[in-house]
């Protein structure tokens, strides 16, 4: 089934700099979602990427979509406390339900 | 005001006990999923449903039970047969037109 790697695992950064998640298959993908939990909350959804290449952005995120579409990242400039929490990325393909996630990055900003 | 809703937000279960965990959703989504989250971990699928009376088993369907008799209600019932009931549970809804995920606040099931 599909297997998809996010690194780093936990990513501790000081307020204001920058952060920076990968997520890589070893097979092409469809498209990748990203999500982001808030300590005690829930998995929120916040961008899909679907062309080969592709950059979208949000505010401070950039999401980007590898060309050989094997591989995403999930950058924040500049982050801010309101950015802690683990983000995820998830593919379409392998698991039961035909959606597999991975791990998740833990991102941990100190003031 | 569209979502999942699910309930209770904390719950404590007695060994041998089973316990049902409530989700809901207002969103017409015909697929519905559980998941089971432990500290610092990922998501592991649980059970899922993609139409009303039919349901599939997840990675990790050991010790659980789900029905699906209405289209917006999806209860998760955790055994006595599950010996490791600790975690906090999600459920999720998602349409048939993508593979995207809503999901609900979450149930934490702690053992007395």
């Amino acid at each position: 089934g599909q297997q998809v790697m996010q690194i780093p695992q936990y990513q501790h950064v000081q307020e204001g700099e920058d952060f920076t998640t990968y997520c890589n298959s070893s097979t092409t993908l469809s498209n990748i979602q990203w999500y982001k939990q808030r300590p005690g909350g829930h998995p929120v959804f916040l961008i899909q990427l679907v062309k080969s290449g592709e950059v979208k952005k949000q505010k401070r995120l950039t999401f980007q979509f590898g060309e050989a579409k094997k591989n995403s990242s999930l950058h924040i400039t500049a982050t801010q406390t309101t950015d802690v929490g683990t983000y995820f990325c998830a593919v379409s393909g392998g698991g039961a339900d035909g959606l597999t996630f991975g791990k998740g990055t833990h991102l941990i900003i100190q003031p | 005001d569209g979502g999942i809703t699910q309930s209770p937000k904390y719950l404590f279960r007695k060994e041998g006990q089973n316990v049902t965990l409530s989700c809901e959703q207002n969103l017409n989504h015909d697929a519905m999923y559980w998941y089971r989250q432990d500290p610092g971990q990922g998501l592991r699928l649980i059970y899922y449903s993609q139409i009303v009376n039919d349901f599939q088993k997840g990675d990790i369907a050991e010790g659980y039970s789900v029905s699906r008799e209405k289209k917006e209600s999806f209860p998760l019932t955790v055994t006595s047969a599950q010996k490791n009931p600790t975690a906090f549970y999600l459920c999720a809804s998602g349409s048939s037109r993508d593979s995207l995920r809503y999901f609900g606040a979450g149930t934490r099931l702690s053992v007395l």
